[in-house]
């Protein structure tokens, strides 16, 4: 079975601008979680789509949006880029829920740089 | 305090040795706990989940949880130096507002040297 993917690999975008990051799911996975890493704060959850609806949202601000699409696949964006926005972005996928949190599988991850 | 909190490293183990990695949460709703390990540069590859109290064990790899304690720990047997790495301990709980979310902790970097 194929992994997650993500694309692309890696992003240099200047400040202001937006981006889009793309994710596709483990196939029969419904679940995409999106998660930000940098040094200082480590792995943060930014939110959760599964069957095309954002079940859960961490504490990030509005510039971050995402969605899912009917075949599983998830794109992520992120508007009016800062300087902190770089960071390594991660596309986990994961079987329906059993009413926990079920075993995520991590994609590559998106490298982006803001300048 | 933070939700999920593991030791403080980083952490060198002569080859052959039994590398120990604890980890701490807060939240006692949790029920589900995972072991990452992220080599430099990769993203985080999943290595164990434990949901019950007890031992569980993989190959090399045995993860102990103690919900009492909230606690769960994570040791290698026989540690050889490409498990050379960061270590991460995830948390997850029901669903609701914890839907597809786990908490980590701040990582372990684990050296095995020859």
């Amino acid at each position: 079975k194929a992994g997650v993917t993500q694309t692309p690999r890696y992003l240099i975008k200047t400040r202001g601008q937006q981006v889009t990051l793309s994710c596709s799911p483990i196939s029969g996975h419904r679940s995409v979680s999106w998660y930000q890493q940098t040094p200082g704060q480590g792995l943060q959850f930014l939110f959760e789509y599964f069957s095309e609806t954002q079940r859960n949202k961490g504490n990030f601000p509005g510039r971050f949006s995402g969605r899912q699409f009917s075949n599983s696949r998830s794109e992520m964006n992120v508007s009016t880029l800062e300087l902190g926005d770089s960071a390594l972005y991660l596309c986990a996928s994961g079987p329906p829920g059993r009413g926990i949190t079920d075993t995520q599988y991590f994609g590559p991850g998106t490298r982006l740089t803001v300048l | 305090q933070k939700e999920v909190e593991q030791n403080s490293g980083p952490l060198s183990v002569p080859e052959g040795a039994i590398a120990s990695l604890n980890c701490t949460y807060s939240d006692r709703g949790s029920q589900s706990f995972f072991w990452y390990r992220q080599y430099s540069g990769k993203s985080p590859e999943l290595i164990m989940f434990i949901y019950s109290n007890g031992d569980k064990e993989d190959g090399r790899f045995t993860a102990q949880l103690n919900k009492a304690s909230q606690y769960v720990s994570l040791l290698i047997r026989d540690s050889q130096p490409s498990d050379s790495a960061t270590y991460l301990c995830a948390v997850g709980r029901a669903g609701g507002t914890s839907y597809g979310k786990l908490t980590f902790g701040q990582g372990t970097i684990l050296t095995v040297h020859p």
